[in-house]
């Protein structure tokens, strides 16, 4: 049980474009999804969280715009990159809080996301 | 504010000997600890998790770890490294109940060697 997935598992994209990352609790409802990126040898940083019907909150550094998020499910979250450059070449992560681990914040994270921007 | 530090980026051992890898946290209130493992190019899979009940957690595949709070620390240990051990860990505090934010240290690679 507590199945995360993600989609893609990676991709390549161009300089300008914008990339769509799904995040998914397969067997569970998740009060709370969270985006974290990762860069090369690193911690994970989190970018932002994200609760089901309302606005992300994100992090202190994060451009919101850039980094657009919805929550349309207890199920389903979406972080996309506009406008992508190279530097937002990284290891994007996601993670579920599910609701039955509300009194120990126990996530449960997806395989990632590898975005390469050309 | 709550925190976490790994001790060691790098920690080298030989196959069949003990794993020891430390972290000590900060936090205002009694803690969620948690240890993660990755593997290259992979999500986290949880090792095992500190919620306030026994002090000495046991998690998959040999490891555990023992929360003692007048030291503040929460180290991993394994009794005997296998290869396939060979992994980032990280040592990780949730912030609090309400936002569920996880804090997460800098990680600690472990070496295994033949």
């Amino acid at each position: 049980g507590a199945v995360v997935s993600q989609h893609p598992s990676w991709v390549i994209c161009k300089s300008g474009t914008s990339v769509k990352i799904e995040c998914r609790s397969l067997d569970f409802q998740a009060t709370t999804m969270f985006w974290y990126r990762q860069f090369p040898k690193q911690s994970l940083m989190l970018m932002a969280t994200s609760n089901e019907g309302s606005k992300a909150t994100y992090e202190q550094g994060v451009e919101k715009d850039k980094f657009l998020i919805n929550h349309a499910s207890l199920t389903l979250s979406t972080l996309t990159v506009t406008s992508a450059h190279p530097e937002d070449s990284s290891f994007y992560i996601c993670s579920a809080r599910a609701v039955l681990a509300l009194s120990y914040n126990e996530q449960f994270f997806g395989p990632g996301t590898r975005l390469t921007v050309l | 504010a709550q925190s976490v530090t790994q001790l060691d980026s790098h920690v080298s051992v030989s196959e069949g000997t003990p794993v020891l890898l430390r972290c000590n946290y900060s936090s205002s209130y009694s803690p969620s600890l948690f240890w993660y493992v990755q593997h290259p190019n992979k999500g986290l899979q949880l090792l095992l998790k500190y919620t306030s009940a026994a002090t000495l957690v046991k998690g998959i595949n040999g490891f555990e770890a023992e929360f003692k709070k007048s030291e503040t620390s929460f180290h991993l240990t394994k009794p005997s490294a296998h290869m396939s051990d060979a992994a980032e860990y990280f040592c990780v505090v949730s912030e609090n109940s309400n936002t569920g934010k996880l804090i997460f240290g800098q990680g600690t690679t472990l070496q295994v060697k033949p």
